[in-house]
């Protein structure tokens, strides 16, 4: 079945740091992928999203790359500031209704 | 901002009570979902509804009982809850156009303590 698996956390980064989030997914098909972003005490929030291999899904200095071949959607930043302290989250979507989520990785970023 | 708002955000209940929880989403979208929380697990899906028909009910025990009048409002009736059942319950919603890509949209959560 599909599944998403995201690198443990916790990450702890200082600021100005770069970031990286590594997400591979399963999928029988062409799913979507999408990062969603949990800041504390808060809902998921969509960050960014892809629909098909080699698009690149941007938003607020974040990007990830669908990259078919390597089944990934690695989340990066090239400078993180203490307002990007949240949990992160990978999914994909196969089906309209049906979404897989990882279990999510918290960033923390220290001044 | 937020299109899609719960109610209440913390919600404190003994084994015994009876509570419901509350979602409205005002973008107009198609269908709604009920997710679980619970720390360090992934999000656990509980029941979807498209145009206002439940199409998925993923095992869930039959104290949660979910409730969807309209479009825009979504329910979930708690009785009889179980210490384990503590948890983020948030609530989301999506556009479901047929032959696009869904995005979900979530609300904000209630943060649930059975006693």
């Amino acid at each position: 079945g599909d599944s998403v698996t995201q690198m443990e956390g916790p990450v702890t980064l200082s600021e100005e740091a770069f970031l990286t989030i590594n997400c591979t997914y399963t999928a029988t098909g062409y799913p979507s992928l999408f990062w969603y972003v949990q800041y504390p005490g808060e809902g998921l929030q969509l960050l960014l999203k892809a629909t098909k291999a080699d698009d690149k899904g941007s938003n607020k200095g974040f990007e990830a790359t669908y990259r078919k071949e390597t089944t990934s959607f690695h989340l990066e930043k090239g400078s993180v500031q203490v307002s990007d302290s949240a949990v992160y989250f990978c999914a994909l979507s196969e089906t309209g209704n049906q979404f897989y989520f990882g279990t999510g990785t918290s960033l923390t970023v220290i001044p | 901002e937020t299109g899609v708002t719960q109610t209440p955000r913390h919600l404190v209940m003994g084994m015994t009570n009876k509570k419901s929880l509350k979602c409205e989403q005002h973008l107009g979208h198609n269908a709604m979902y009920w997710y679980k929380q619970s720390a360090k697990k992934p999000l656990e899906l509980m029941f979807v509804y498209n145009f206002k028909e439940q199409t998925e009910n993923n095992s869930v025990p039959s104290r949660f009982s979910p409730e969807c009048p309209n479009s825009s409002h979504l329910f979930l009736h708690l009785h009889t809850l179980q210490p384990e059942d503590s948890a983020l319950y948030l609530c989301a919603s999506s556009p479901r156009r047929l032959g696009g890509t869904d995005t979900q949209y979530f609300g904000p959560g209630t943060r649930l303590t059975v006693l």
